[in-house]
């Protein structure tokens, strides 16, 4: 089956605009979570969404948003990018219930200038 | 979830088997151990989980030791293509949460 699907997989903004990332999970998958991954601080949880509602939260800016749409496709927002917001992100998603693995995507790499 | 520490980097021979080591020493009794791997530039990979008794799949096995402070991820014959980081991670499997605590993770290098 498909696995999880990030599009765009790379993006360059300037820096004080805004960007919205797309993340298709595996069919059936209903939980998606969101990460940043940077060289100095690793991989970070940002959030995760569960049948369209947000069910934990990373400790992240407010310009870091999500949502979830009832197909369980999720987008995250990041608005008025620094420098500092130039990083891998990644979704990765799983059924919310199992007590396997979760499933991740390729990232997106996103560049801010 | 309980704090888990790993050596920041290894070196393995092809061929030969890679054990990375894990401590967890705070683990509470219904946490279970999780493995993934994150080769360059790619999203992390699900490798193998456990919560008291050994495990092998088709990628690895997973010691846990008895008292369940420790673990050993076994790569039985490491390839060139097993060079990634990997990350051990102590968690509810219920929790109801799709958050999971990376901490900097073991860079395993295979070498020919």
């Amino acid at each position: 089956k498909a696995g999880v699907t990030q599009t765009p997989r790379y993006l360059i903004k300037t820096r004080g605009q805004q960007v919205t990332l797309s993340c298709s999970p595996i069919s059936g998958h209903r939980s998606v979570s969101w990460y940043q991954q940077t060289p100095g601080q690793g991989l970070q949880f940002l959030f995760e969404y569960f049948s369209e509602t947000q069910r934990n939260k990373g400790n992240f800016p407010g310009r870091f948003s999500g949502r979830q749409f009832s197909n369980s496709r999720s987008e995250m927002n990041v608005s008025t990018l620094e420098l500092g917001d130039s990083a891998l992100y990644l979704c990765a998603s799983s059924s919310g219930q199992s007590t396997y693995g979760y499933t991740f995507g390729s990232g997106t790499r996103l560049t801010v200038v | 979830d309980a704090k888990t520490t790993q050596p920041p980097s290894m070196d393995c021979a092809e061929g030969r088997a890679a054990n990375l080591p894990c401590n967890h020493s705070t683990i509470s009794g219904n946490e279970y151990v999780y493995w993934y791997r994150q080769i360059h530039s790619q999203g992390p990979q699900y490798i193998i989980h456990g919560l008291k008794n050994n495990e092998t799949n088709e990628m690895a096995s997973l010691i846990i030791t008895e008292d369940r402070k420790s673990s050993t991820l076994i790569l039985p014959h490491a390839t060139l293509r097993d060079t990634a980081v990997y990350y051990c991670i102590v968690r509810l499997p219920t929790s109801n949460t799709g958050k999971l605590i990376f901490g900097q993770g073991t860079t395993l290098q295979v070498k020919p």
